[in-house]
């Protein structure tokens, strides 16, 4: 059985630029949700997709938004990137939307 | 709203020592709760969890008992091993219908040393 997989592992963008973020879910996952976890603190909620709609955001802005794809894999796009948007950006999907997480290993994003 | 607050790090420990990670919550229902682990490099495990007041979570030798009259839910284990060693990370969900997201602590980095 395949776990979550992110891609990439790690990536340096310039502040302004936009940025797209993968994710492919556990297999017979529907739902998938994304988390912003900066350095030296816990993870903080994006927001979540369940079949393909968004079901549910965190405080974070517009320019954070996503998509959900038949095959429930997922992308997270960053618009305008800001030099606080440097963190370790997690995936994690379930099997429906109230079941146990299984995160990936996350993406390293560096803003400069 | 919401939040979790775990006991500041680092804690280095002996192997075979006690350890102790404590966690409080502020919820407005009645949550679940969680502690996460993440070693160097990974993305977070779930260790344990419970759902009810007075359930006892139980993994790998961790435990944690959810406290609703103390809003509690630490982590304990009797001895701990060097593969211990990571940051762990406790947790809640709202009970509430369409409650989606976990809410988490700051994380404390265990060390242990042989």
């Amino acid at each position: 059985e395949t776990g979550v997989t992110q891609s990439p592992t790690h990536l340096i963008k310039t502040r302004g630029q936009q940025v797209t973020l993968r994710c492919s879910s556990q297999s017979g996952h529907n739902t998938v949700s994304w988390y912003q976890q900066a350095l030296g603190q816990g993870p903080q909620f994006i927001f979540q997709y369940y079949r393909e709609e968004e079901n549910g955001r965190g405080n974070f802005p517009p320019r954070f938004s996503g998509l959900q794809f038949p095959n429930y894999s997922s992308e997270l796009n960053v618009n305008a990137l800001e030099l606080d948007d440097s963190a370790l950006y997690l995936c994690a999907s379930s099997l429906e939307l109230n079941s146990p997480l299984h995160f990936g290993n996350g993406t390293r994003l560096t803003v400069t | 709203g919401n939040s979790v607050t775990q006991m500041e790090g680092p804690v280095t420990l002996s192997e075979e020592a006690f350890l102790t990670i404590n966690c409080t919550y502020t919820a407005t229902g009645y949550p679940s709760l969680f502690w996460y682990v993440q070693y160097p490099g990974e993305g977070l495990q779930l260790l344990l969890k419970a759902t009810k007041a007075d359930d006892k979570g139980s993994n790998k030798g961790f435990e944690a008992t959810y406290r609703k009259e103390t809003t509690s839910f630490h982590l304990e284990k009797g001895s701990v091993q060097v593969s211990d060693s990571a940051v762990y990370f406790c947790a809640l969900k709202d009970s509430g219908a369409g409650s989606y997201q976990l809410t988490f602590g700051k994380g404390t980095k265990l060390s242990v040393i042989p």
